[in-house]
Formats: C-alpha cells, structure tokens, sequence
C-alpha cells in the first residue's frame, strides 16, 4: 500500500527565509512522486514531480525537491520565500501498479513580512 | 481552452437527497479522479477510473457512486448514505493510468448540507 506522510500542518517562515516542508512515502513499487499547491476555495496546481532519473527536481516559482529514497522522502525547499507563496501544499505518491494517485495531508505555508 | 470543468461551484443538498456532481474534461486523458478535502485530513480518494466504463473505489467510496460512460465525463453522486457529505470536491485527470504525467484539477465543488 502506498502512503504519504507529510511533516508539520502548519510552517511560518519569515519573508526572504529558507522554506522547508517535508514528505515522506510509503510505497511498495518505484514511486512517483508530486508537490501541489493550493490556493483558498482553488484546485491544486503542480509545482514539481519525480518519475525517474535526477533525483533533484526543479519546478515552478522558484520551489525545487529531492527525491531520496534511502530516506524514503521527498522534502519541498525554496530559498527565499516570498509572501505570494503562502497557500497549502500538498504531497502525493502514485505508482503505474495501482493507477492510484494518493495525497498526504497538506501543510498551510504562512510568510510572515 | 484545455481542462477539467467542474459544476456546479456551490451546492447545497437536504439530508436525504442524492446530489450528482459534474466533471468534465477535454484534454483526451484516459484517467479520472475524485477527491473529497476535509481540514486537516488532506485529498481522500473517493473513486478512480483509468478507462471508460471501468472504475475502482478509492480509500473513502462508501456513500458515493460514479460512473464512466465517456471519457470526457466522470460524475459523482453523493448519496443519502453518505452520513457526512458536507465537503470540498475535487476532480483530476491524468494522461493515463501510469501516472508519470501530472494530474490536473478542477476547481471543485463545495457541498453543504442544509
């Protein structure tokens, strides 16, 4: 069975500070692995996702993730967080073997000015 | 314009009415989602479907039913068995079952229960 665990409900960080949310999977099969983002009463936007090859993913807004599997996690960074990244984000772990795409249960991103 | 549609954007049921949600999507993906979002409890998957008239229940399927007559339309039916259907839900859709492709949502539907 697959799961996602996501560290920390809510994280503040500073304006212009180090932004650190982190994911760990459960996954009996190579995994493939996703951050979204959400705005209020929104859908989810894609930021990043891992399927194979380089384990640093880069995505949008400045956000970039490393897969690790000996850690089995996939944590989100950005260097300098800006307040426009306030919002939720979610991680998800989905694999080919099941079609199944499951989230964790989100942490809420608070930038403080 | 490419994407997943959901309606309505609001919508508000009796107890004991069954209420269907709409989804649909026109990007040609053959795999199609539903998620209920709760506070604290993240995107549960209700029903999943990866081919037209076939479907899979998720983690939380009790209360709900779908179904997959065309590839472009994944609705969902909240039924009077559902004992606490006030929620925010979303809808995916993926390339293919595979998953090495994003999935896109819609921009859900908030249920209330009056």
């Amino acid at each position: 069975a697959q799961s996602v665990t996501q560290l920390g409900s809510h994280v503040s960080v500073s304006e212009g500070a180090l932004v650190l949310l982190r994911c760990n999977y459960s996954s009996s099969v190579p995994p493939y692995l996703f951050w979204y983002v959400q705005y209020p009463n929104q859908g989810l936007q894609l930021l990043l996702k891992y399927t194979t090859g380089a384990t640093l993913v880069k995505g949008i807004n400045g956000f970039e993730a490393e897969f690790k599997k000996s850690e089995t996690s996939f944590h989100l960074t950005k260097p300098s967080a800006h307040m426009s990244d306030a919002a939720e984000y979610f991680c998800a772990v989905g694999s080919s073997n099941t079609g199944k795409l499951i989230f964790g249960q989100g942490t809420t991103l608070q930038v403080k000015p | 314009d490419g994407g997943i549609t959901q309606s309505p954007k609001y919508l508000f049921r009796k107890e004991g009415q069954n209420v269907t949600l709409s989804c649909e999507q026109n990007l040609n993906h053959d795999a199609m989602y539903w998620y209920r979002q709760d506070p604290g409890q993240g995107l549960r998957l209700i029903y999943y479907s990866q081919i037209v008239n076939d479907f899979q229940k998720g983690d939380i399927a009790e209360g709900y039913s779908v179904s997959r007559e065309k590839k472009e339309s994944f609705p969902l039916t909240v039924t009077s068995a559902q004992k606490n259907p006030t929620a925010f839900y979303l809808c995916a859709s993926s390339l293919h079952r595979d998953l090495n492709t994003e999935a896109f949502f819609g921009q859900g539907t908030r249920l209330t229960v009056v």
